[in-house]
C-alpha cells in the first residue's frame, strides 16, 4: 500500500535533549513537509522540500532542522533550542509542489 | 499574505445537514480543499475543487465556491455521529498551502 508514514507515534523527551521524527513516503512524490499542530489551533509549517538535497525553512523554523538525503525520506530533529516543542508534529508529500497534499498520521511530542 | 478563515465550532443534529465555511483572500488560487481530522490523526483529504468551478459534488459531500465573495462552503448531508471531527479548509497558495484554524463538527444524536 502506499502512503506516508510517521514514527513513533508518541515521543517523550527530556527538556536540553534533541530529538528526530521520522516521516517516509513511497508515493514517489518529490515534495515533503513538516508541519507543527498546537491544541486548537490550525497547523504551522515548519520546514519544506521540494527536491532531493533541498529545503526551505517555512513560518516557524527556528529550533528545528531537516535533511532531504533520499526523496523517500524527511526526517525532523526538534533541537534543545525549541522553546516550546509541545505539540503534534504532522508530515505531508505532495506530487510537486503546489499539489495536493497527503498526510501522515502525526507523532505526538511531549517534553517533561 | 494569504489568509484563511473558518468558525471555529458547529454542533448538528445526526441526520441533518452540516454546512462548514471559509473564506479565504488571494484570489490566484487554483484549488481548494477540504481536509478532515480525528482525534489524534493525520490530515484525511475529503475533497477539492478547482477554482474555475462552482460546485462539486461527491456522495454526501457538496462543496460551494463563490469566487466573487471568495468563499468556500462544505455540505454534508445526512450527517452521521462518524462525522464528528475537526474540518480543514487550505489554499493553495503561492509554493505553499494555508490551513484555516479548523471547524471542529459535533454530531449530537
Amino acid at each position: 500500500d502506499g502512503g506516508i508514514t510517521q514514527s513513533p507515534k508518541y515521543l517523550f523527551r527530556k527538556e536540553g535533549q534533541n530529538v528526530t521524527l521520522s516521516c517516509e513516503q513511497n508515493l514517489n512524490h518529490d515534495a515533503m513537509y513538516w508541519y507543527r499542530q498546537d491544541p486548537g489551533q490550525g497547523l504551522r509549517l515548519i520546514y519544506y522540500s521540494q527536491i532531493v538535497n533541498d529545503f526551505q525553512k517555512g513560518d516557524i523554523a527556528e529550533g528545528y532542522s531537516v535533511s532531504r538525503e533520499k526523496k523517500e525520506s524527511f526526517p525532523l530533529t526538534v533541537t534543545s533550542a525549541q522553546k516550546n516543542p509541545t505539540a503534534f508534529y504532522l508530515c505531508a508529500s505532495s506530487m510537486r509542489d503546489r499539489d495536493t497534499q497527503y498526510f501522515g498520521p502525526g507523532t505526538r511530542l511531549t517534553v517533561l | 499574505g494569504e489568509d484563511v478563515e473558518q468558525s471555529l465550532f458547529l454542533s448538528v443534529r445526526e441526520g441533518d445537514s452540516s454546512v462548514i465555511n471559509c473564506t479565504y483572500t488571494d484570489s490566484s488560487s487554483t484549488y481548494l480543499y477540504w481536509y478532515k481530522q480525528e482525534p489524534g490523526a493525520g490530515l484525511q483529504l475529503l475533497t477539492y475543487i478547482f477554482s474555475n468551478m462552482d460546485m462539486k459534488q461527491d456522495q454526501r459531500l457538496t462543496v460551494l465556491l463563490n469566487k466573487k465573495d471568495k468563499h468556500l462552503s462544505l455540505r454534508i448531508a445526512d450527517t452521521q455521529t462518524g462525522d464528528s471531527a475537526i474540518y480543514f479548509c487550505a489554499d493553495n497558495y503561492g509554493q505553499n498551502f494555508v490551513f484555516g484554524p479548523g471547524t471542529r463538527l459535533s454530531v449530537l444524536p
